[in-house]
């Protein structure tokens, strides 16, 4: 079946740094999702991409649908303790069906 | 507004015995989804409903069976709970349709299998 290939797996980085993570695939998708988990909550969506080439900013977040429409990229920038968590990308394909990576985990350290 | 709301938060259940998770929302939404999540392996669909009276099986659906008799309620039912099903179990939602399927998530339920 369609898989996302999402990296990387973790990230150690220092409060203010930036942030970039990506999910690739051999699949189009028509719409790309990127959502974030938050420990002991359920994964909440940040950004919708629905055009490929699309870029779209949501506060400090900003993501991109590929022109390819197999990736998409979201970055962080000058991260802050909150933005821990687990970030997950999710692509829907022409059945309307999601399929999502396996999650980037973000670890500030102190 | 709920959203989607899960019941129980945590339960420790011992081999063999059987359990019901409960989902509902209140945001009208056709489609109703169980996934579990665990360690490195990130969301995997077990079951899910585009609509009240129907389900259909996802990527991991043996040892669970689910129910959607009403349109904000989904239960996800096991049978005779294995060590293997320990894990944090999602609900989610989603209007449903054409166009991009935006899913909204409940907080999660913790179950351990002993």
């Amino acid at each position: 079946g369609q898989q996302l290939n999402q990296s990387p797996q973790s990230m150690f980085i220092q409060e203010g740094e930036d942030v970039s993570m990506n999910c690739t695939s051999s699949s189009i998708f028509n719409t790309w999702l990127w959502y974030k988990q938050d420990p002991g909550e359920g994964p909440v969506l940040l950004i919708a991409l629905y055009k490929a080439g699309e870029l779209t900013s949501n506060g400090r977040l900003t993501a991109q649908f590929g022109i390819t429409r197999k990736d998409s990229f979201l970055n962080i920038s000058a991260s802050i303790p909150s933005d821990v968590g687990i970030y997950f990308c999710a692509g829907q394909n022409s059945n309307y069906q999601l399929i999502w990576g396996a999650g980037t985990k973000l670890i500030i350290k102190p | 507004n709920a959203g989607v709301t899960q019941t129980p938060k945590f339960r420790v259940l011992k081999t063999g015995q059987s359990m019901t998770l409960l989902c509902a929302q209140d945001m009208n939404h056709e489609y109703m989804y169980w996934y579990r999540q665990d360690p490195g392996m990130g969301l995997r669909l077990i079951h899910y409903s585009v609509g009240e009276g129907t389900t259909a099986k996802g990527e991991v659906p043996d040892g669970y069976n689910v129910s959607r008799l009403k349109k904000q309620n989904f239960l996800l039912g096991l049978e005779s709970a294995a060590p293997s099903q320990t894990s944090v179990y999602f609900c989610a939602s989603s209007k449903g349709g054409s166009g991009a399927n935006v899913l909204t998530f409940g907080a999660g339920s913790r179950l351990t299998v002993l």
